[in-house]
């Protein structure tokens, strides 16, 4: 496996289910990320992760609960979502930077549908 | 905060032609770093070109160049010798280095190009 990978690629869930999203990366990276991509709407950060450290949660509702066991895994545990969190999950990777440009590598995917 | 702006839901354009996509950005950062990133219906984002904000010079990564215009805040992407791969996705996304959660993009709300046999 090369680059940003993502399992599964299609899920579908009812609301009371829990389900968790996969993420791994074999770039040697140090940050990640999870995105929500919605139609007609910016792509929109949900967490980062540098070095395993939790640095951002941009407003995330708490059905949503990421974990990052090592600086190649990250994953979204899902639960009791609502029919709206339905979306496109993107990952990311990318170096921590302290200087220059940040190139984040994405992975390709989970789109989620809540029924 | 950041805001990007792609105001062309949708554009399409015949094969072997040129096509100019458009982004506008807000900052008060005078470093910063821009970037045209692709999704092809297959999903996997990738990156196409980045600018610099401190260079003068438009990247160009061969049939991709950048319109670099720092003082308007615009920075569109132009597509030479249009290919049917090159139908896709495309968004336009700011890093800024000064910002808190430096290492955050934030993204516009994309383009679709489709490319015309």
């Amino acid at each position: 496996e090369t680059g940003v990978t993502q399992t599964p690629r299609h899920l579908v869930m009812g609301m009371t289910n829990k389900k968790s999203l996969k993420c791994e990366q074999h770039l040697g990276h140090n940050a990640m990320y999870w995105y929500k991509q919605s139609a007609k709407k910016p792509l929109e950060l949900m967490f980062v992760y540098n070095f395993k450290e939790q640095t951002e949660n941009n407003s995330v509702p708490s059905r949503f609960s990421p974990e990052c066991p090592n600086s190649s895994h990250l994953f979204l545990h899902l639960h009791t979502l609502q029919p709206e969190d339905s979306a496109l999950y993107l990952c990311a990777s990318s170096q921590e930077r302290t200087s220059g440009y940040n190139e984040q590598f994405f992975g390709p995917g989970t789109r989620l549908t809540v029924l | 905060a950041q805001t990007v702006t792609q105001s062309q839901p949708e554009m399409s354009v015949q094969e072997a032609e040129t096509v100019t996509l458009s982004c506008t950005y807000d900052t008060s950062e005078s470093n910063y770093y821009l970037f045209w990133y692709k999704q092809p219906p297959s999903r996997q984002m990738i990156l196409v070109i980045r600018q610099e904000a401190y260079k003068q010079q438009n990247a160009t990564e061969n049939r991709f160049s950048v319109n670099f215009q720092k003082a308007a805040k615009s920075f569109s992407l132009k597509i030479s010798d249009s290919q049917l791969g090159d139908t896709a996705m495309y968004f336009c996304a700011f890093n800024s280095p000064g910002e808190t959660g430096a290492n955050n993009l934030f993204f516009g709300t994309g383009t679709r190009l489709t490319v015309i046999p």
